[in-house]
């Protein structure tokens, strides 16, 4: 049974600085990873997909890694804004499968 | 460009009460998924369908609940007899016709199901 772990649970950080949030998965056997955003009382935002046989992916000012063999993907944020602040979800999906399955998030506060 | 819209945003039940949650999904896409979100809990996912058939129930309790994605109209997701423990915040996400591969999901904005 597939489980997503993401570290830290919370974080807090002043304007401008670099962060990364990590994600970490049991089973390798992935089929993508996904990570999003969530705001309260908006739902969730899709922000950056990695296919299994990609290593990163870039936005803006995000970038998302991810190592497969190791069960690892970070979401690194460049010049933090406090409009980042917001819960962060990695969400894989396995092989074959159309079903994600989610960590708990790490919730972000960038204080200005 | 409407995105996937789920009413009512908020719902209030007593125990023993029905709750019935809507989901629109984009204009477009054809597969529905609901989730749940439970009190410091992650999303977990409960049922994929399609127009007029469930494909993947699995993650959905076998007693009480129920969905539906009929040929026209929104898709429902449905509990009965609710019970405090099904307080939390259920999740719709659509996506379009699959190539057989995972597609994005879109998700809406939730319902907050509070039960009393």
């Amino acid at each position: 049974k597939q489980e997503v772990t993401q570290i830290p649970a919370a974080l807090s950080v002043p304007e401008g600085e670099n962060l990364v949030l990590n994600c970490s998965f049991t089973d390798s056997a992935i089929y993508n990873l996904q990570w999003f955003r969530q705001d309260p009382g908006k739902g969730l935002t899709s922000l950056l997909l990695i296919q299994s046989s990609q290593r990163e992916q870039t936005s803006g000012r995000l970038n998302a890694s991810l190592d497969k063999s190791s069960g690892r993907s970070t979401l690194y944020i460049a010049a933090s804004q406090p409009g980042d602040s917001a819960t962060y979800l990695c969400a894989v999906s396995g092989a074959g499968s159309y079903q994600l399955t989610f960590g708990k998030g790490t919730k972000l506060s960038v204080i200005p | 460009n409407a995105g996937v819209m789920q009413n009512p945003r908020h719902l209030v039940r007593r125990r023993g009460q029905e709750a019935r949650l809507r989901c629109s999904p984009m204009k477009g896409h054809s597969h529905v998924y609901w989730y749940r979100q439970l009190p410091e809990e992650g999303l977990k996912f409960m049922v994929y369908l399609q127009k007029e058939n469930i494909i993947d129930e699995s993650g959905m309790p076998k007693e009480r609940f129920s969905a539906e994605f009929p040929k026209e109209g929104p898709s429902i997701l449905r509990i009965q007899q609710v019970v405090r423990g099904d307080s939390a915040a259920y999740f719709c996400a659509s996506s379009p016709l699959r190539d057989g591969g995972y597609e994005k999901l879109f998700f809406g904005s939730g319902t907050q199901l509070s039960v009393l």
